[in-house]
């Protein structure tokens, strides 16, 4: 079955760290860009950072540029984001997203179920 | 950045009838690369419609997408229970990349 399955998310005070990951099936992981996409409470939802196949080029929102990091396990079918620095409006449900291709323009054909951050004092 | 506006923020319809969601962007929008996604709650968004009319995998007929430039449709036919649920556009032809803010289809 093709999936994607986030976790790690939790409740992390300002200024802390989480690190978010993403297991993948039923597709060939290493050729596909990945990305992650957060949805605050009541608002669309935003690409916050995206890696290609090989893991060699990596994208940022301006928002997480800095504080964020991007990886991936090719040889496990794994993607990581280490988020740090957090910041209150950084809560959101995080998805996991398989991008369409490995280059070019791309939607988001496959997305997992997300994992909730939220960053409270 | 391009902004995506949705409009009307929130449709109140009975199951049987059409209907038509707007999507219009500050900038065209290169090549068409305008997707829809179908998100119910507690759930992930759902691709529906790619390349602004292209349906995805395993999605019915009676979703269509339209458009080009800055100005894009989602027409969903015959409304059932199951339809009823947020739409999001979203632009992947310029980065950012960039969502609308949605249009929830709610039950009259």
């Amino acid at each position: 079955e093709v999936q994607l399955l986030e976790s790690g998310g939790g409740l992390v005070q300002p200024g802390g760290s989480l690190r978010l990951s993403c297991g993948a099936s039923g597709f060939t992981f290493s050729n596909f860009a990945m990305s992650w996409v957060r949805q605050a409470p009541g608002k669309g939802p935003e690409r916050v950072s995206g890696i290609s196949g090989g893991g060699g080029a990596t994208y940022y929102a301006d928002s997480v540029k800095g504080r964020f990091t991007v990886s991936r396990d090719n040889s496990n079918n794994a993607l990581f984001l280490q988020m740090s620095t957090l910041r209150v409006d950084d809560t959101a449900v995080y998805y996991c997203a398989k991008d369409s291709k490995n280059w070019g323009s791309r939607y988001f054909d496959l997305w997992g179920r997300g994992t909730l951050v939220t960053v409270s004092s | 950045e391009i902004v995506l506006t949705q409009s009307p923020g929130t449709l109140s319809l009975s199951p049987g009838e059409r209907v038509t969601l707007s999507c219009r962007a500050s900038q065209s929008v290169s090549s068409s690369y305008l997707a829809w996604y179908q998100q119910k709650p507690g759930q992930a968004p759902r691709l529906l419609i790619y390349g602004a009319s292209s349906r995805a995998t395993g999605i019915p007929d009676k979703f269509s997408g339209s458009g080009s430039g800055t100005d894009f449709t989602l027409t969903i036919n015959t409304l059932e229970p199951e339809d009823f649920a947020v739409y999001y556009c979203h632009q992947y032809g310029s980065s950012p990349y960039t969502f609308g803010q949605g249009t929830k289809l709610e039950i009259k």
